[in-house]
């Protein structure tokens, strides 16, 4: 069964880091890129990073660029987005998404599902991260 | 950066009912555009991408249109499992964003 499962909730110190991992089933880690995507309580939804686990090549949203890390693990087939310096503003729960970049568009049928940003298909549950001292 | 404005913002309605959805984009994204249904405490769930084309297995009530800079959300007979929030989201570049979100709620 394709699938996305997340490790669990966490309780964090204002400061300090915090890693969540996200384990892809199937060929979604080898052929996909896996994005972060997180919302705070109430709140929209926020994109912090990708990566495709296969070129080992991240991207990150400009906001988070100095504090947020997103890694591969090939021999457990799981990404993980570790965000540091954490404040209260932190507290939200995260999501891992696989991206899937090509279309049956005519401009972009040259594209693979990692080669052009595209749509979430298939999301992880989530993980709670609460920072609080 | 792109900017991303979803409206209404909160929608009541009943089952039924036709409702319509609209995101305004700051500047031209084609049709890179994709619609999600988000459930309290779940994941969000795609819906539509492309702007018009449907996912699998979502039901053909839900359509999407537009192209350019303004988009909609259409869902044309309203379903007791259709309350939830829907978020717009364009992928013209790797710098993702999404709207804030329409909340459709029981009226």
């Amino acid at each position: 069964q394709v699938q996305l499962v997340q490790s669990g909730a966490e309780v964090k110190k204002p400061g300090s880091s915090v890693k969540v991992s996200c384990k892809a089933s199937g060929d979604t880690f080898r052929s996909y890129s896996i994005s972060w995507v997180r919302q705070a309580p109430g709140e929209g939804l926020e994109w912090m990073g990708g990566i495709i686990p296969a070129l080992r090549s991240a991207k990150y949203a400009q906001k988070f660029q100095d504090r947020v890390t997103i890694t591969a693990d090939d021999s457990t087939a799981t990404v993980y987005m570790e965000l540091s310096s954490l404040t209260s503003e932190d507290t939200a729960t995260y999501f891992c998404a696989r991206v899937r970049g090509d279309s049956a568009a005519p401009e972009r049928t040259y594209c693979s599902p990692t080669a052009c940003p595209g749509r979430f298909d298939l999301w992880g549950q989530g993980s709670l991260v609460t920072v609080s001292s | 950066d792109i900017q991303m404005t979803q409206s209404p913002s909160t929608l009541s309605a009943s089952v039924g009912d036709r409702v319509t959805i609209t995101c305004r984009v700051s500047q031209n994204v084609h049709t890179w555009l994709a619609w999600y249904q988000q459930k309290p405490g779940k994941a969000p769930k795609l819906l539509i991408y492309d702007a018009s084309t449907l996912e699998s297995g979502v039901p053909s009530r839900f359509s999407g249109s537009g192209s350019g800079t303004e988009f909609t959300l259409t869902i044309v007979s309203l379903q007791p499992d259709d309350f939830a929030t829907y978020f717009c989201q364009c992928y013209q570049s790797f710098a993702y964003t999404f709207g804030q979100g329409t909340k459709v709620q029981i009226k």
